[in-house]
């Protein structure tokens, strides 16, 4: 157990909807990262977040967002889905989120867009 | 543009044995080099790294390797045992700035130890 969860474990909806993914990171980690693993597919950084601000940003479409909270938790909204976001949605965590920093990941949310 | 490259999505090694991992990457900037472990239904977990400054890093039966000439870096487990069994992910990291920690991943290789 990594002591980073994430809820829901599973999420099915429809093509057009919006989701919204929680992460709540280990006790005392600053930094929260948010990971989209599709088919076949290694994880594919999307965003970072520390304590509160935006830090650093990957390959994020335009229809995902996310924010991280006064109590460090963390959610990603996902809009306009479409069938291709279909995927395992991982975040993880680390202290500060600087170099040498370990990441910790959660168990990861799994997507399917119907 | 795949930066991290794991050829070999599978590998089937006896229990006992050496399992090698392999992994290519393109971006001379990558400064530091981590290997992930990953079971059904859990998320990655941190196995090794490794700095660009070393060659080699040990940690029980793991050890990493890193040759920066050929941008190649491999993870030898030994003995392999079964419940080493699992998807093993490279990563890379990219440093935009001193800051930020984001982590580029290949595709995995999913190792099976039998008895």
């Amino acid at each position: 157990d990594s002591g980073v969860t994430q809820t829901p474990k599973h999420l099915i909806t429809a093509t057009g909807q919006r989701v919204t993914l929680r992460c709540s990171p280990r006790s005392g980690d600053l930094s929260v990262y948010w990971y989209q693993q599709s088919l076949d597919q290694g994880l594919q950084f999307l965003i970072q977040y520390y304590n509160g601000e935006e830090r650093a940003k990957g390959n994020i479409l335009e229809r995902f967002s996310a924010q991280q909270f006064p109590d460090l938790h963390s959610e990603l909204n996902l809009s306009s889905l479409e069938l291709g976001d279909s995927a395992l949605y991982f975040c993880a965590s680390s202290l500060r989120g600087t170099s040498g920093d370990t990441q910790y990941f959660g168990p990861g949310t799994r997507l399917t867009v119907l | 543009d795949q930066q991290v490259k794991q050829n070999s999505p599978s590998l089937s090694v006896q229990e006992g044995r050496i399992s090698i991992l392999n992994c290519d990457y393109t971006n001379s900037m990558f400064d530091y080099f981590l290997w992930y472990k990953k079971y059904p239904a859990e998320g990655p977990t941190f196995l090794i790294s490794i700095s660009s400054i070393k060659d080699k890093n040990e940690d029980g039966r793991f050890t990493v390797f890193l040759n920066k000439s050929a941008k190649h870096l491999s993870l030898h487990i030994v003995p392999s045992q079964p419940g080493d069994s699992a998807v093993y992910f490279c990563a890379a990291r990219s440093r935009p700035s001193y800051n930020t920690d984001k982590l580029i991943f290949g595709t995995g290789t999913r190792l099976q130890v039998f008895p």
